[in-house]
């Protein structure tokens, strides 16, 4: 199973400013990762996909980027409706695996 | 609009069996791969299963792989999950969602505990 991990754990951050949120996969991936994020007593929302491509309705301070194994979440200007938990997942191969997430909590 | 509807979740104790059962609309079910997701409280995501439109190929974590079978009834636009021989450390939400690379459609899940 690939194995993903994100980094940091923990994000500490202000309104407006800017988020990078790393995964790493334990071999490559090609571009086959997502991006989601979740709130307190919510169901996961969708964000990325393909590494790069914004899902229906996700504004444009989400950007993705990456490929084989190092891959970034970037949230230019935080909004205070951004503090929350985001996990990668990969489904290039037939088990798809998530990354342990990382917290962006106001700081 | 998309819409699962799972049920099935129970409080069950360590070693016993659940059947988790998920109702799909919305969408076309018998030409879409579906998948179960679960997360623990408090704790993070783990993808659990993936089936084909036709059932002819099933994908499993390690974790999981035979205690849980994964099977779906086209006729009736509905997902399953068996799980046997439950262990403490399956205490989760479970979620059936459509698709099998990334998962633009939650539902709200079904809670299976497990403990004695």
């Amino acid at each position: 199973e690939i194995v993903l991990t994100q980094s940091p754990g923990t994000l500490s951050l202000s309104p407006g400013e800017r988020a990078t949120l790393s995964c790493r996969a334990s071999q490559s991936v090609y571009n086959y990762l997502a991006w989601y994020q979740q709130k307190p007593g919510q169901t996961p929302r969708l964000l990325i996909s393909g590494a790069s491509s914004r899902a229906t309705g996700i504004p444009d301070r989400f950007s993705g980027s990456g490929s084989g194994t190092d891959f970034i979440l970037t949230i230019s200007r935080l909004e205070p409706e951004d503090f929350a938990v985001y996990y990668c997942q990969q489904y290039d191969r037939s088990v798809r695996t998530f990354g342990q997430g990382t917290r962006v909590e106001l700081k | 609009e998309v819409q699962t509807v799972e049920s099935g979740g129970a409080l069950v104790q360590p070693g016993g069996s659940l059947r988790l059962s998920c109702e799909a609309s919305g969408f076309i079910f018998s030409i879409h791969w579906m998948s179960w997701i679960r997360q623990a409280p408090g704790k993070g995501l783990e993808w659990v299963a993936n089936i084909k439109p036709d059932g002819s190929e099933k994908n499993y974590v390690d974790s999981v792989k035979g205690r849980f079978v994964i099977s779906r009834d086209n006729a009736k636009n509905s997902l399953y999950l068996q799980m046997s021989s439950l262990r403490v450390d399956d205490t989760a939400v479970y979620y059936c969602l459509k698709g099998g690379h990334w998962y633009p459609d939650w539902g709200q899940g079904t809670l299976v505990t497990v403990s004695s």
